[in-house]
Order: structure tokens, then C-alpha cells, then sequence
């Protein structure tokens, strides 16, 4: 079991081009949720997903942000026309009934 | 007032101390409760549950107070690997959905 699965590790991207982040969660697990760190400060909700629908979106900011996982392949976090502001971690988590599991992360940096 | 606070620190102990910390939750129907540790730049990973009746896992306790809202880590004899940010996790709703909220971390730093 390879755990959870983010890739790339590192990101950069320059003002106004996207960012994929993408993330495999763990075997068996159909439920992924999406957090954001930003520099010294914890960690924050953004998505809540299970294939092919979105369960709860309540912390993604209403532009620029959208999550998708479909049926095959992985969970995907894209962000359109980035700003410094969207520089941050982006932890991908999969769940059993309690804890998570996290992937270790995509650091985007946008420059 | 945040739904899950934590003081952030840093907490500064020598190698072999007893440090503990508190994190308050504000949801009284809050279910369930986690530690996670997080590493520099690392993901956070579970360190233990907190159960109402209090659990250890070798220097580790946890404690839960539900009548005052609060969850507790206590660390024994410190090791300088302990050095990591604390993470506060409270788990709240029922089978219509969950919400996981967690504190933004209690930093600890232990030194030789």
C-alpha cells in the first residue's frame, strides 16, 4: 500500500498560469480531502470529494479554485490564474472512519 | 472565537522534561478527537486518539474533558525527536456528513 500519493512535489508557477496539483489516496479509500497551509499558520479545509462528486466545497475560495475526482485516476486541484497569494502547501488526505492519512504535500510557489 | 484553539508557542523544554498541552474546542457535539504531529515542511501524521476515559501510548497521555471542552497532551521525559508542531484535531457531525477542523498547532522545541 503506497499511501497517499501527491504529485509534484514542488510547483512553481508565475502570475496568471494554472496549477494542477494532483493526488492518489490511499487503496480502498474513495474519499479525498484537499487542505491548504499557508507559511506559519495551520491547516485549513478547502474540499471534501468522494468519485465523481463533491461532498462539501465550503472552503474553497468561489474563484480561480476547483477539485475534481472522477471515476478513474486521481484527484485533481487546479487553480487558474495564480497569484503570490496561493502560495502554500496543499495537503491531499484520504480517510477511513477516523484519522486521516496525508500525502506529503505539493508546495506551490508562485512567483 | 476559532472553533479549535491552541496555544502556538513555542514551548522551549530541556531533553528528559514533562510538557503538556491544552487545546479548547467550541462545538459541544464535536465526536471525535485527534493529535497529529507535524515535522518541519512534512505532513501531519497521526499520533493518537483521545478518548473520554484518557489513553497512553508509552510517554504519550491524551485526556479529553467534554463538560469543559478541552483535550490534552502530555509528553514525558522529552526527547529531542519530539521537536515538532502539535496539531489540535476535533471531528464533528454524523452520518449526513463530518466536518474535521483542526488547530493551527502548538510548536515544540527540545533541547540537548
Amino acid at each position: 500500500n503506497a499511501g497517499v500519493m501527491q504529485n509534484p512535489r514542488h510547483l512553481v508557477r508565475r502570475r496568471g498560469q494554472e496549477a494542477r496539483l494532483r493526488c492518489s489516496p490511499m487503496k480502498g479509500h474513495s474519499h479525498v480531502y484537499w487542505y491548504r497551509q499557508l507559511p506559519e499558520e495551520g491547516l485549513k479545509f478547502m474540499v471534501y470529494l468522494q468519485k465523481e462528486n463533491i461532498i462539501d466545497e465550503s472552503g474553497m475560495p468561489k474563484e480561480r479554485f476547483s477539485a475534481e475526482f472522477p471515476k478513474e485516476g486521481p484527484s485533481i486541484l487546479r487553480i487558474q490564474q495564480v497569484v503570490r497569494g496561493d502560495s502554500a502547501a496543499y495537503f491531499c488526505a484520504s480517510s477511513p472512519e477516523y484519522g486521516y492519512t496525508f500525502g506529503s504535500g505539493t508546495r506551490l510557489t508562485v512567483v | 472565537r476559532k472553533e479549535v484553539e491552541q496555544d502556538p508557542g513555542p514551548f522551549n523544554v530541556p531533553e528528559g522534561a514533562t510538557v503538556a498541552f491544552n487545546c479548547t474546542y467550541s462545538n459541544s457535539a464535536s465526536q471525535s478527537f485527534f493529535w497529529y504531529r507535524q515535522d518541519c515542511r512534512k505532513e501531519p501524521k497521526l499520533l493518537m486518539s483521545v478518548y473520554s476515559s484518557g489513553n497512553e501510548d508509552g510517554r504519550f497521555t491524551a485526556q479529553l474533558n467534554r463538560a469543559s471542552q478541552y483535550i490534552s497532551l502530555l509528553i514525558r521525559d522529552s526527547k529531542l525527536s519530539d521537536s515538532a508542531t502539535y496539531l489540535c484535531v476535533v471531528k464533528q457531525g454524523n452520518t449526513g456528513g463530518f466536518k474535521t477542523i483542526f488547530g493551527a498547532g502548538t510548536r515544540l522545541f527540545v533541547k540537548a
